[in-house]
């Protein structure tokens, strides 16, 4: 299975500053998503990193707010700009070994919990 | 409505005691299924996966059923360690694009 890491781990902002979130995969994977998820809440798909290409963001996500870069196959950043408190989270790396099955496994980072003071 | 609902509970459950709850779907179209454990402050983790003709993996017991358009998840003999919450995900499409519902918390006591 694949091994997702994340760093930060942790870290406490202050608003109107940004962040830079690496994820790092041992293998090279097709599919990388990026998740947040908020205090008492399930995760919401911020967006799929795409290789070489702009990210594809979901509903309510845009590429200002949140810039991301797939330089290659195994390795991902997620920015978020321009903090406020309510982008107090955690984010999640995760990537899909075997897209093409319809019982592909989802595996994740272990998180980047990110407080917004 | 949400696309992937739970009945957040918690579901505070004896120590060796069976307890099974529900996940429902609104995408007739969704290809597959899963249950994932969180534990408290950490990520997600693939508990197993759901397949048409139901599956078993030691205690756990999963199910499906597209009629009714929704998921089921049974655990036998429950042990502290079961206590998590359990996320039903279902994936919408082929090649990603998986759906989360909120969870359902699992407390197990002496």
């Amino acid at each position: 299975s694949a091994v997702i890491s994340q760093k930060p781990s942790r870290d406490i902002c202050q608003r109107g500053t940004s962040l830079t979130i690496q994820c790092q995969v041992d293998s090279q994977v097709t599919m990388m998503f990026w998740y947040r998820q908020q205090p008492g809440q399930s995760l919401t798909l911020i967006a799929t990193a795409n290789q070489g290409s702009e990210a594809t963001y979901e509903s309510g996500f845009v590429i200002d707010k949140f810039p991301i870069s797939r330089p290659n196959l195994t390795f991902s950043t997620l920015t978020v700009s321009n903090m406020s408190p309510e982008d107090s989270s955690i984010y999640l790396c995760s990537v899909v070994e075997q897209p093409e099955a319809n019982t592909g496994e989802l595996f994740f980072g272990e998180g980047s919990r990110l407080t917004v003071l | 409505r949400k696309e992937v609902e739970q009945d957040p509970g918690p579901f505070n459950v004896p120590e060796g005691a069976t307890v099974a709850f529900n996940c429902t779907y609104s995408n007739s179209a969704s290809q597959s299924f899963f249950w994932y454990r969180q534990d408290c402050r950490k990520e997600p983790k693939l508990l197993m996966s759901v397949y048409s003709s139901g599956n078993e993996d030691g205690r756990f017991t999963a199910q499906l059923n597209r009629a009714s358009q929704y998921i089921s998840l049974l655990i036998r003999d429950s042990k502290l360690s079961d206590s998590a919450t359990y996320l039903c995900v279902v994936n919408k499409f082929n090649r990603g694009k998986f759906q989360f519902g909120a969870g359902t918390q699992v407390v197990v006591t002496p």
